[in-house]
């Protein structure tokens, strides 16, 4: 099955500066990546996603991008924010009918400080 | 829209007894995921249902789980004689169907705590 690995687990940044969260699959059927964030004790939220036939995709501060020769994809988040605190979890999924069977990293706790 | 809602928010449960987790799907979704997810990790999918069917429940453990979602009312799932180890939060998330532009979101979760 499909197994996603998540660096770093942890990452500190000032206020300002950008992060990036990287992740790598094994499953070359995976074709749908989403990022999603959860503050303690929250749901998980959807905050970007891309699918295999785009290599970045932006949205405001947030961009993703993907190499799907190298099987890896990354969050880059610039200008952060102390509201941005919060753990971040990559996922995969090989689409289809199996689009919602996602395959999650392990999280970074990402730390913005003032 | 009130999006996915589950409940309870907490369940506590001493060890033997039963944990219902109900998951109600936004209006219009008749697709319904429910993931686990222990502390400090990434959440692990359990089940895919739709309407009447279990499509895929290869993240199931084999005994004491189990789940449905019948034509009228929420999804369930269910967690017979509830050891330490169920202690986890439960979130569902729910989708329309499946197309090519599909995104997934969650639910509040349900906390379980067993005594």
């Amino acid at each position: 099955g499909e197994n996603v690995e998540q660096h770093p687990s942890t990452l500190s940044v000032q206020e300002g500066d950008s992060a990036v969260i990287k992740c790598t699959y094994s499953d070359s059927a995976s074709n749908y990546f989403p990022w999603y964030k959860q503050e303690l004790g929250k749901r998980p939220q959807l905050i970007i996603d891309i699918r295999s036939n785009v290599g970045e995709k932006k949205d405001q501060r947030i961009a993703v991008t993907l190499n799907k020769t190298a099987k890896h994809f990354s969050l880059h988040i610039t200008e952060t924010q102390p509201e941005d605190s919060a753990v971040y979890f990559c996922a995969a999924s090989a689409g289809g009918t199996s689009y919602g069977k996602l395959t999650f990293g392990q999280g970074t706790i990402l730390t913005v400080h003032p | 829209n009130a999006g996915v809602m589950q409940n309870p928010r907490h369940l506590v449960r001493r060890r033997g007894q039963e944990a219902r987790l109900r998951c109600s799907p936004m209006k219009g979704h008749s697709h319904v995921y429910w993931y686990r997810q222990l502390p400090e990790e990434g959440l692990k999918f359990m089940v895919y249902l739709q309407k009447e069917n279990i499509i895929d429940e290869s993240g199931m453990p084999k005994e004491r789980f189990s789940a449905e979602f019948p034509k009228e009312g929420p999804s369930i799932l269910r967690i017979q004689q509830v050891v330490r180890g169920d202690s986890a939060a439960y979130f569902c998330a729910s989708s329309p169907g499946v197309t090519s532009d599909e995104k997934l979101f969650f639910g509040s979760g349900t906390q379980l705590s067993v005594l």
